[in-house]
């Protein structure tokens, strides 16, 4: 059973914090990992996505992904309001040819103004 | 920006009838996915869709689940005989070549009376 796992909040920051979100994964071939944001009553919108190890940023958004570990994380600098959302981690399957995402339960982030 | 439309955005329905949610995905994508959400749970992949077939479906998807691309932009889910617990939002999302990451549409809310 593959399993992600996040810690389900609620995570608050201060304006202008840095918001650090974490995951975790089980199977240890996965090679796939994205971030969606989904706000209340909305669909999953795609924040970033990361295949090597290492960091990759894109804007205030900062991925992070260590395979040993099977860790993933997401820093949101300078936070906003707007940024308040239920983060998702999902993760690729292994399998060769398999292209279906896990998703973890997702953190709420809460930007306090 | 392109985007993956889906129609109804919600659909009331009695429990034991058949119900088809319909999605157009992005035009030069080639992967279509099928999620659903129970209200407060995870995102769960239901079933993958690629060169006119099934590529993979999870244990969810039984013989109550269909779907199709009837022509060469809509991509449908249908659930022959509703059943209380079939009420949720439903996601469709497709992907481009390679392991390019998965848009999702607005979401379809299916609720079985």
């Amino acid at each position: 059973q593959k399993e992600v796992e996040q810690n389900s909040g609620p995570l608050s920051v201060p304006e202008g914090a840095i918001a650090s979100l974490n995951c975790t994964y089980s199977d240890r071939g996965s090679q796939s990992f994205f971030w969606y944001r989904q706000y209340s009553g909305k669909s999953p919108e795609l924040i970033m996505f990361i295949y090597s190890n290492g960091d990759k940023e894109d804007g205030r958004f900062t991925a992070q992904l260590n395979k040993a570990s099977q860790y993933v994380s997401l820093l949101i600098r300078d936070s906003q309001p707007s940024d308040s959302a239920t983060y998702l981690c999902a993760v690729k399957s292994s399998s060769g040819s398999a292209r279906q995402l896990t998703f973890g339960s997702g953190t709420q982030l809460t930007v306090l103004p | 920006e392109p985007e993956v439309t889906q129609t109804p955005s919600h659909q009331v329905t009695q429990m034991g009838q058949e119900v088809i949610l319909r999605c157009v995905p992005i035009s030069n994508h080639l992967y279509f996915y099928w999620y659903r959400q129970i209200l407060g749970q995870k995102v769960e992949f239901l079933v993958s869709f690629y060169n006119n077939e099934i590529s993979e479906k999870s244990e969810i998807f039984d013989d109550q689940f269909s779907v199709e691309r009837p022509d060469g932009s809509n991509f449908t889910l249908k659930i022959r005989s509703t059943k209380l617990e079939d009420s949720a939002m439903y996601f469709c999302a497709s992907s481009g070549q390679g392991y390019q990451p998965q848009h999702f549409g607005d979401g379809t809310r299916l609720s079985i009376l």
